[in-house]
Order: structure tokens, then C-alpha cells, then sequence
């Protein structure tokens, strides 16, 4: 099973400023990665997959880079319904794995 | 409008079995590979089990394997997961997604508790 580790686990950010999230692979996953968005009470939302694309709909600020093993998602200027848990998950290979979660928090 | 919502969660004692459904509108499912996945109470998202477009091959997380069975009716555009021999760790929100890979469509989730 593929672990997939992310940091840091809680990020305090003010808004109008950039945050940067790192997501890892215990083993090569290629780019077969995505990330999602889960605000509370709510269902997740696919922001990028293949580590890099971004889903329809989802504002130009989120991007996302890295392959191989080393993945980090970039939220450039913080809006206030950006702060929320984000999750990365790999594709490469089954069972397909999530990792624990990082909590955008308001500064 | 592109919906899938999930239905058959509830209060079920240890031991017991629960069958989940998934059914979807504004999308036609059948070229889809679909997911379950889950999230317990104040806990990070796992996944469960996956089920290709044509229903031949499927795949499960260790922990439900021989317990759960995912399964789809393409004519009802609706996928199901049969969970029995139910544990505590079992109790969890179940959400339902479509896949290519990633999963791109989510339902809203259906509770199941776990409890004697």
C-alpha cells in the first residue's frame, strides 16, 4: 500500500496571502495525483488531477506541481472560502490512498 | 445538474449488515468506473472499494475485503455496497464518487452507525 504523507498538518495563512501545501508518496506514483477540497458538513471537491490540472470550474489561484513522489498544491491569494481541509490522493496504484489531511486555517 | 446521492445508511448493531445505494442523474454512469469511499467522525477520507464500468473487475481496501461487496445496476444507473459483518470501525460516512481515476463527481454521503 502506498502511503501518502502531507504537511504540515495545520497551516495558518492570513488571507490575501500564499499557501503552500506538500503532499508525499511512500513509493513513486508518476503524476497520478489529486487533490481535493472538503469544507465542513460538505461532500469533497476534485480541485486538480494528473498533480497538476485543475478541475473545471476551480479558480486560476490553485495550482498544483511535482511528480515522481514529491507533490505540493499552491493556493496564491487567499480568499476566505479557501480555508478548509485539503487531501491528496494517488491513483498509481490499488488500493488507492488519501492522505491524512491538512486544515487551512485563517491567521 | 449532475447529482449522485447515496441512500441506506442508518443504525445497525455489530455483526449486522447494511446495503448502501448510489444512484445517480443528470449523468449516465455506465461509462464510469464509480467509488466508495468513507469518512469516520472527525477523521481524514478512505477509500473503499471501486467497481470498473462493466462490473468485471473490482477492488477493496484490506479491511472490508470478504465483508463488503460493491456492485452496479447500469440500467438503474445506480451503484450499491453491501456491507455486512459490521464493525465499530465500520461507522462512517459513505460517500459515493464517479472516477475516470481521480474521483470527479461526489454524492453528499450517507451515515452509517455502528452501535449496539
Amino acid at each position: 500500500e502506498i502511503v501518502m504523507t502531507q504537511s504540515p498538518v495545520i497551516l495558518s495563512v492570513s488571507p490575501g496571502e500564499r499557501a503552500t501545501l506538500s503532499c508525499r508518496a511512500s513509493q513513486s506514483i508518476s503524476n497520478k495525483l489529486a487533490w481535493y477540497q472538503q469544507k465542513p458538513g460538505q461532500a469533497p471537491r476534485l480541485l486538480i488531477h494528473g498533480a497538476s490540472t485543475r478541475a473545471a470550474g476551480v479558480p486560476g489561484r490553485f495550482s498544483g506541481s511535482g511528480s515522481g513522489s514529491e507533490f505540493t498544491l499552491s493556493i496564491s491569494s487567499l480568499q476566505s472560502e479557501d480555508f478548509a481541509v485539503y487531501y491528496c490522493q494517488q491513483y498509481n496504484n490499488w488500493p488507492y490512498t488519501f492522505g491524512q489531511g491538512t486544515k487551512l486555517e485563517i491567521k | 445538474q449532475v447529482h449522485l446521492v447515496e441512500s441506506g445508511g442508518g443504525v445497525v448493531q455489530p455483526g449486522g449488515s447494511l446495503r448502501l445505494s448510489c444512484a445517480a442523474s443528470g449523468l449516465i454512469i455506465s461509462d464510469s468506473g464509480m467509488h466508495w469511499v468513507r469518512q469516520a467522525p472527525g477523521k481524514g477520507l478512505d477509500w473503499v472499494a471501486f467497481i470498473r464500468s462493466d462490473g468485471n473487475n473490482k477492488y477493496y481496501v484490506d479491511s472490508v475485503e470478504g465483508r463488503f461487496t460493491i456492485s452496479r445496476d447500469n440500467s438503474k444507473n445506480t451503484v450499491y455496497l453491501q456491507m455486512n459483518s459490521l464493525r465499530a470501525e465500520d461507522a462512517a460516512v459513505y460517500y459515493c464518487a464517479k472516477s475516470t481515476f481521480y474521483m470527479d463527481v461526489w454524492g453528499k454521503g450517507t451515515t452509517v452507525t455502528v452501535s449496539s
